[in-house]
């Protein structure tokens, strides 16, 4: 069975840092394309990086570029988002999602997700 | 950037057919997905690449694509489809996933 489990949440100030992880498994992590969502409270989904199934190749939403780092251990199956320079727009549900290989990819494997809360 | 808009809110009787659109500049030569989201639950991929349905999802979503505006139909609607629904592209001009704006159904 696929699972995602998100973990690394929490409540932190404003211009701090955070750092999420996604631990995979039930299936070969190192054959997957791998993806970070979040959801502001009450707001809809907004994708915020991409990372290749080699971790070559990275994509950001301009909305985090410059701030977050996303990065993966193929060999210890994770998924990770180094969020700095936090803003209390980055309040949300964070979801890793795996990209499915079938046709041009849509997201078919989420996470339950993790709450980072940015507030002094 | 690249923008998709959905209606915010779309009603529907139980039984009856319920479509959501998804408009986007030429979206038509994109490859659209849908997903569903339950209150209080991730998202969940009911239809990818325009028109294919994940293993496990019911043959009463469906989708199609063309020209300016994307739909996903919900045929014979229960009370369970009752969630949230997003449209999802991939913009190579920008290297981005896009969302839409988001629809929530109701089933009266």
């Amino acid at each position: 069975e696929v699972q995602l489990v998100e973990s690394g949440g929490g409540l932190v100030q404003p211009g701090g840092s955070l750092r999420l992880s996604c631990a995979a498994s039930g299936f070969t992590f190192s054959s997957y394309e791998m993806n970070w969502v979040r959801q502001a409270p009450g707001k809809g989904l907004e994708w915020v990086s991409y990372i290749s199934s080699s971790g070559s190749t990275i994509y950001y939403a301009d909305s985090v570029k410059g701030r977050f780092t996303i990065s993966r251990d193929n060999a210890k199956n994770s998924l990770y988002l180094q969020m700095n320079s936090l803003r209390a727009e980055d309040t949300a549900v964070y979801y890793c999602a795996r990209r499915a290989v079938a046709g041009t990819g849509g997201f078919d494997y989420w996470g339950q997700g993790t709450l980072v809360t940015v507030s002094s | 950037s690249y923008v998709l808009t959905q209606p915010p809110s779309v009603s529907v009787a139980p039984g009856q057919t319920a479509r959501i659109t998804c408009g986007g500049n030429n979206i038509g030569s994109k490859s659209v997905h849908w997903y569903q989201q339950k209150p209080g639950q991730a998202p969940v991929l009911v239809v990818y690449d325009d028109s294919d349905r994940p293993s496990g999802i019911p043959e009463r979503f469906s989708g199609s694509n063309s020209g300016n505006t994307a739909t996903l139909t919900i045929s014979r609607v229960e009370a369970g489809d009752e969630a949230d629904y997003y449209c999802q592209v991939w913009d190579s001009s920008s290297d981005h996933y896009v969302f839409g704006t988001g629809t929530k159904v109701t089933v009266l």
